[in-house]
């Protein structure tokens, strides 16, 4: 059973545009919910996190949206860069027990010039 | 250094064979789990060690699968009698054990290919 749904598979923007990759979860139990972004041969990086009592969180030009009712978020990058090509992951948890974070299947944001 | 250490980067093995992949977490952090991900998944949880606690292996898709971790620092995942469907990613993180432990810092992995 997956937990968290992420959608696209992948996602081709130009350079300049908004990329948006949203995620649905199942458990309600879950209250954090960060961001990872991985590039090619690396391990994945914390890029953003939210907990449900905000309803968005922005740093720089990454944005997330939480909609707690409809238990979806979703990663905005404003003015997307080349260098933002990477896998982006969603993932989520419920700050109990182990901790282990339950993750989207990823979406890859490949940014043309 | 400064980051989560994983070696070797690479393993190529038979099936049937055991391998061990070693994990260095960043000092300090208490907290050590084990992630696999493979092509077109997303990251699947493992293995969990928190200090001195029982670790959670709730994660483990087969009795193949151990993993241990000397002196609350580095951490070893074994598997047995390796098969096709093991050729993975194998991906160690940790965290700190306060609040912040939801940060969790990944190493670059090993990729296990079994032939």
């Amino acid at each position: 059973q997956q937990q968290v749904k992420q959608s696209p598979q992948s996602l081709i923007v130009q350079k300049g545009g908004i990329s948006i990759i949203n995620c649905a979860y199942e458990n309600t139990a879950f209250d954090y919910f960060p961001w990872y972004q991985q590039f090619p041969g690396k391990g994945p990086a914390l890029l953003i996190a939210i907990r449900p009592d905000v309803s968005e969180k922005k740093e720089g030009r990454f944005t997330i949206s939480f909609n707690k009712s409809a238990k979806q978020f979703s990663l905005h990058i404003m003015d997307s860069q080349p260098g933002d090509s990477a896998t982006y992951f969603c993932a989520a948890n419920s700050g109990a027990g182990s901790y282990q974070l339950t993750f989207g299947k990823g979406t890859k944001l490949s940014v043309i010039p | 250094g400064a980051g989560v250490s994983q070696s070797p980067s690479n393993k190529v093995t038979e099936k049937g064979k055991d391998v061990e992949l070693r994990c260095d977490p960043i000092s300090g952090h208490t907290a050590l789990y084990w992630y696999r991900q493979s092509l077109g998944q997303g990251l699947e949880f493992l293995i969990y060690f928190q200090g001195n606690s029982a670790p959670d292996k709730s994660g483990l898709p087969s009795d193949r699968f151990s993993a241990e971790r000397t002196g609350g620092s580095v951490s070893t995942l074994t598997i047995q009698r390796t098969q096709q469907e093991d050729s993975a990613v194998y991906l160690c993180a940790s965290s700190l054990p306060t609040i912040a432990k939801n940060i969790q810092y990944f190493g670059a992995g090993t990729r296990l290919s079994v032939l």
